[in-house]
């Protein structure tokens, strides 16, 4: 079956340092793959897709690339802020047609930014 | 923004007693998902409807759920008898189309067992 892998938790960086988190993915189909945040208190919210290889998604300062060659979405930010500390989810959709897209959550990276 | 809500936003529940748990999807939105987290862990799908009709379901979907759109409008999620492991935080997304296409998620709801 579908599955995504993401590195543990959790991320502590000072403010505007590097990000980045990897994410992999396993799937049998073409997936698209997707970054979703969660601020404290709150529910999901989208920060970048991907729908085919090669094609980069970008939002807020965050980017991704889809690599099929290596299974890869890792998910990058030149200069973290205090505000971006949430927790990160990888998430892929399940390509089975005309039924609907369930999405595969990977495990959630923790990110926490100082001052 | 059009977006999806979730009420309540908090639910505390006895074990064995039925809740329901309540979504309004994106209006023109055509399938309909309920997920769960269970604090600390990950994401999981638990259902997903189009057509007024389960398209899919997980294992954890078992008899004590279910799920229906009793109008136009509402997209609910019930559980028969609760269990304490069904503490979790459940989510409810919707999408325009299948394919590839973005799930909205709501503010969801957290449910707690006692």
């Amino acid at each position: 079956g579908n599955s995504v892998t993401q590195m543990e938790g959790p991320v502590t960086l000072s403010e505007e340092a590097f990000l980045t988190i990897n994410c992999t993915y396993t799937a049998t189909g073409y997936p698209s793959l997707f970054w979703y945040v969660q601020y404290p208190g709150e529910g999901l919210q989208l920060l970048l897709k991907a729908t085919k290889a090669d094609d980069k998604g970008s939002n807020k300062g965050f980017e991704a690339t889809y690599r099929k060659e290596t299974t890869s979405f890792h998910l990058e930010k030149g200069s973290v802020q205090v505000s971006d500390s949430a927790v990160y989810f990888c998430a892929l959709s399940d390509p089975r047609g005309s039924s609907g897209d369930k999405l595969t959550f990977g495990t959630g990276t923790r990110l926490a930014v100082r001052p | 923004e059009p977006e999806v809500t979730q009420t309540p936003s908090h639910q505390v529940t006895q074990m064995g007693q039925e809740v329901i748990l309540r979504c309004v999807p994106i209006s023109n939105h055509l399938y309909f998902y309920w997920y769960r987290q269970i604090l600390g862990q990950k994401v999981e799908f638990l259902v997903s409807f189009y057509n007024n009709e389960i398209s899919e379901k997980s294992e954890i979907f078992d008899d004590q759920f279910s799920v229906e759109r009793p109008d136009g409008s509402n997209f609910t999620l019930k559980i028969r008898s609760t269990k304490l492991e069904d503490s979790a935080m459940y989510f409810c997304a919707s999408s325009s189309t299948v394919q590839q296409e973005t799930q909205y998620f709501g503010p969801g709801t957290r449910l707690l067992v006692l």
